[in-house]
C-alpha cells in the first residue's frame, strides 16, 4: 500500500480480555516503531523492530504489552489481561533504514483502545 | 531526561492571521527536531523538520526556526485558513537515539 496501514481502526474491550493491534508497514521498510498516546497527550515510544528483531522495547509500560514482526513485515502489538488506564490511540511508524543515520518515521492512523 | 513543552495548549484565531506555535526542549543534544500535523482520527502528518545543524526550514506558508542551544522552536503559520484547523506537535530526536519524544501538543482552531 501507499502508507502505514493499521486494524482495527477502533477497538472496545472489556477490562481483563486480550487484545492484538496489527500494523502494516509501508513496503520494505526496515524499521518499526510503535508509540503509545493518551488522551490530550503526545505520543510515547513503546518498541523498535529492525526487521524481525526487537531492538527496543524500553518503552513498553508492563509485562502484559507484548510486540511481535516475525517475518519482518507486519507487526502486532498484544495487551494482556486490558486494564482501563490502557486506554489509548497506538500508534506505528516505520522508517526506510535502519537507524544508525536518522530516516523519516511515516505514520499510521492509528488504533483507538477504549477499555471499559 | 528530555522533556518537551509546547506553549500555548490550545489557539483560536480568526481566518487571515500569522500565528506562532512555541516548542521548548530541555536537552540540546539534539539531533533534529520535527513538526507534525494531527487531524482528529488521523495519524500524524509530518510537516517540517529541522536538522541539528540547521536553523530554519518553510514548506509554503509554513516557517519553522531552531535555536537549539536555548532549546527553543517555533512554527510560523502565515495567513491561517480554517483547513489549519488541528493539533500540531513538535517533536526531537536526541543524539545517537531514534526515538521521537513528543510534547503534548497545541491544538489549533482557525474560524471562518
Amino acid at each position: 500500500g501507499a502508507g502505514v496501514s493499521q486494524s482495527p481502526r477502533y477497538k472496545v474491550a472489556k477490562r481483563g480480555q486480550d487484545v492484538a493491534l496489527r500494523c502494516d508497514p509501508i513496503s520494505g521498510h526496515v524499521s518499526l516503531f510503535w508509540y503509545q498516546q493518551a488522551l490530550g497527550q503526545g505520543p510515547e515510544f513503546l518498541t523498535y523492530f529492525q526487521n524481525e528483531a526487537q531492538l527496543d522495547k524500553s518503552g513498553l509500560p508492563s509485562d502484559r504489552f507484548f510486540a511481535e514482526r516475525p517475518e519482518g513485515s507486519v507487526s502486532t502489538l498484544k495487551i494482556q489481561r486490558t486494564q482501563k488506564e490502557d486506554s489509548a490511540v497506538y500508534l506505528c511508524a516505520s522508517s526506510p533504514g535502519t537507524v544508525s543515520s536518522y530516516n523519516e518515521q511515516f505514520f499510521g492512523p492509528g488504533t483507538r483502545l477504549t477499555v471499559l | 531526561k528530555q522533556e518537551v513543552t509546547q506553549i500555548p495548549a490550545a489557539l483560536s484565531v480568526p481566518e487571515g492571521e500569522n500565528l506562532v506555535l512555541n516548542c521548548s526542549f530541555t536537552d540540546s543534544a539534539i539531533y533534529n527536531l520535527q513538526w507534525f500535523r494531527q487531524d482528529p482520527g488521523k495519524g500524524l502528518t509530518s510537516l517540517l523538520l529541522i536538522q541539528s545543524s540547521q536553523r530554519e526550514q518553510t514548506s509554503g506558508r509554513l516557517n519553522a526556526s531552531l535555536d537549539k542551544s536555548s532549546g527553543r522552536s517555533t512554527l510560523y503559520i502565515a495567513a491561517s485558513q480554517p483547513g489549519d484547523s488541528a493539533t500540531y506537535l513538535c517533536a526531537v530526536i536526541e543524539d545517537s537515539s531514534y526515538k521521537l519524544i513528543f510534547g503534548s501538543g497545541t491544538r489549533l482552531l482557525v474560524r471562518p
